[in-house]
């Protein structure tokens, strides 16, 4: 397994078009997290699936964004109608929890999404 | 609500040194913490997880500790190189009902050779 695969790696959109980011977890991994990071700043907590389901969701993710994880294995990102403030890294991160706590969390190397 | 803050923002120091980097948050009531470094345009790497029962936890020239009551946690790096020149960041899991994680916005070592 090569760890949390994330693509793109670039995208530049105009604004009001859609883009869609896909996530590869660590294959035995049930919790799959999607954070949005903007320079300067610690990444910023988009939203949480365990296995299929999506169980938490920051406040911060207004009604343009959906995320899914089908089947609990891959996980995309959407954004509809983008606005250039939505520029930012978005990073996905996995882990699994065997019943003695959590593990590390595995970060991509993140989609860098431009709007221009 | 959960803050995370890490001090000093920046620091710059010459090849060879230890170095103490310091994590602070205002709920106790964690599951876990994790160090991460990230270098420039990257992603996060784990370095290292302690989780809410421990006090420390090392790896190579790397340890961290974990004081929940005081709501700190510090990385100590041993030996410092010019590869160890990245942003690193602490992030915290909890409290309950949340599966988040915090970060602190990192702080920036540049290790000179």
């Amino acid at each position: 397994d090569t760890g949390v695969s994330q693509d793109p790696r670039h995208k530049i959109t105009k604004r009001g078009q859609n883009v869609t980011f896909r996530c590869d977890p660590i294959s035995e991994h049930n919790r799959l997290y999607w954070y949005r990071q903007t320079l300067g700043q610690g990444p910023e907590f988009l939203t949480y699936f365990q296995n299929e389901a999506q169980l938490e969701k920051s406040r911060l993710l207004s009604d343009r964004f959906s995320a899914e994880r089908p089947k609990g294995s891959f996980s995309t990102l959407e954004i509809q109608r983008t606005e250039q403030g939505d520029s930012a890294m978005y990073l996905c991160a996995s882990s699994s929890d065997p019943g003695q706590g959590e593990t590390e969390a595995f970060f991509g190397q993140g989609t860098r999404l431009t709007v221009v | 609500k959960q803050e995370v803050t890490q001090i000093p923002a920046a620091l710059s120091v010459p090849e060879g040194e230890n170095l103490v980097l310091n994590c602070s948050f205002t709920d106790s009531a964690i599951y876990n913490l994790q160090w991460f470094r990230q270098d420039p345009g990257k992603g996060l790497t784990s370095l290292l997880l302690i989780q809410s029962s421990q006090r420390e936890q090392t790896s190579g020239r790397l340890n961290a500790s974990l004081d929940k009551s005081s709501g700190r946690s510090t990385l100590y790096i041993a030996a410092s190189q010019p590869g160890d020149s990245a942003t690193y960041l602490c992030a915290v899991r909890g409290p309950s009902g949340t599966y988040k994680y915090i970060f602190g916005t990192g702080t920036r070592l540049k290790v000179l050779a």
